[in-house]
């Protein structure tokens, strides 16, 4: 079975510096992941996803990807941080033929002036 | 397109109440999910449906059922409520390997 780790809970950063989320899974094949953003009292909403191909991975709101192979690892990154985007952020995975997603517990950003 | 409904938005049970949550999606899309989401905790499934007529356990199905009843709806029905489940239930659809799109989410209490 597949399982992800968010090993940052909440991070705070400053608006207009540059962000890194981390994601680390654990599957014995090349799984698929995705990053899903949380705003407030919302559902959970797409950034962008990995099923193969280029490892780098562009999303929605100017976020990127890297799939990292001999890390285990997907982390999200954004250059320059918004106000806007405080937000809980998830990674997930999933694997086989039919998917069956496994989220992580998530990570919280906040932004600060 | 709606996309992903669930109703209600809110609830509030007694202990041993039943209830059910009703979920709709739009997008002729042949998966659905029930997760719930507890603080520190991410999302956890309850259950999932591949396909119309079908549906299985997910991680958390204890003191959970479901129902398919076509291919636009997928409920999940708590026969006799405790406290432990006061969660944001959140219902989901996809096409097998793509991505999953969520409703709003219900928010339950139970007391």
């Amino acid at each position: 079975a597949q399982s992800v780790t968010q090993p940052d809970i909440h991070i705070t950063v400053s608006e207009g510096a540059s962000l890194e989320l981390r994601c680390n899974y654990s599957y014995g094949a090349t799984p698929y992941l995705f990053w899903y953003v949380q705003s407030p009292g919302q559902g959970l909403q797409l950034l962008l996803k990995y099923f193969s191909g280029d490892t780098l991975v562009q999303g929605i709101k100017g976020f990127e990807a890297e799939f990292k192979r001999s890390q285990s690892s997907f982390n999200l990154r954004k250059p320059s941080v918004h106000w806007s985007d405080a937000a809980e952020y998830f990674c997930a995975v999933g694997a086989g033929g039919y998917q069956k997603v496994t989220f992580g517990t998530g990570t919280k950003l906040q932004v600060i002036p | 397109n709606a996309g992903v409904t669930q109703t209600p938005k809110f609830q509030v049970l007694k202990t041993g109440q039943s209830m059910t949550l009703q979920c709709a999606q739009d997008m002729n899309h042949n998966s659905m999910y029930w997760y719930r989401q507890d603080p520190g905790m991410g999302l956890r499934l309850i259950y999932y449906s591949a396909s119309e007529g079908t549906t299985d356990k997910g991680e958390v199905p204890n003191g959970y059922n479901v129902s398919r009843l076509n291919k636009r709806e997928f409920s999940l029905r708590l026969e006799s409520a405790a406290p432990s489940q006061t969660s944001v239930y959140f219902c989901a659809s996809s096409v097998e390997r793509g991505e999953q799109f969520f409703g709003p989410g219900t928010r339950l209490t139970v007391l």
